[in-house]
């Protein structure tokens, strides 16, 4: 069945540096690939998706990148900032319903 | 504020009890969808409705039940407590065809004891 890894389970980086989250995705007909921030005590929130006609979308300090071939997309945040500090999904969904495989979650801690 | 508001916010209850979760989705969204997450675990789909319809199911118990009513609301029946249901239930809403967003409440954290 449909499958997401997400990678690593927690992240600590320096502030100010970047950081780096990855998911891998089985269904090869995937074309909607969102990331989600959930910061303590609530409900995530999307913070960038991309569809799979491009290879890469950017918003600020965050980007998400696609490897349709390799079947993977990855969250960049660079610049990190303490309000950073999260859990972030990713997610793939596996019908026309837009339901979702979630990935487990990135515990991203930024040290000040 | 995502638009998507849950009732009640905390609620201890003892094993076997029952218990039932609110969920008012953003105004105009038809589907919403039911979410229960255990202490630093991911997201479990529960269930999801559309237009008052249930749509897809989750990992979701015998022992909880959903329903959404005319007015989109949606409520989250879960029976027969034990322990392990002990978690934040999530529920999110979404917009129109075509659009992936989902919009999340605040969550309702139970707490069984």
């Amino acid at each position: 069945g449909e499958n997401v890894e997400q990678h690593p389970s927690t992240l600590s980086v320096q502030e100010g540096d970047s950081a780096v989250i990855k998911c891998t995705y089985s269904d090869s007909a995937s074309n909607y690939f969102p990331w989600y921030k959930q910061e303590l005590g609530k409900g995530p929130q999307l913070i960038i998706d991309i569809r799979s006609n491009v290879g890469e979308k950017k918003d600020q300090r965050i980007a998400v990148t696609l490897n349709k071939t390799a079947k993977h997309f990855s969250l960049h945040i660079t610049e990190t900032q303490p309000e950073d500090s999260a859990v972030y999904f990713c997610a793939d969904p596996f019908d026309s319903n837009y339901q979702l495989i979630w990935g487990a979650g990135t515990k991203l801690i930024i040290k000040p | 504020d995502s638009g998507v508001t849950q009732t009640p916010k905390h609620l201890i209850t003892a094993t076997g009890q029952r218990v039932t979760l609110r969920c008012s989705p953003r105004s105009g969204d038809l589907s919403v969808y039911w979410y229960q997450q255990s202490l630093d675990q991911g997201l479990q789909f529960l269930i999801q409705y559309y237009n008052g319809e249930e749509r897809a199911k989750g990992n979701i118990l015998e022992r909880f039940s959903a329903q959404q009513f005319p007015d989109l609301h949606s409520e989250l029946n879960l029976s027969s407590l034990e322990l392990g249901d002990s978690a934040l239930y999530f529920c999110a809403s979404r917009g129109g065809v075509g659009t992936g967003e989902l919009f999340f409440g605040e969550g309702s954290r139970l707490t069984v004891l």
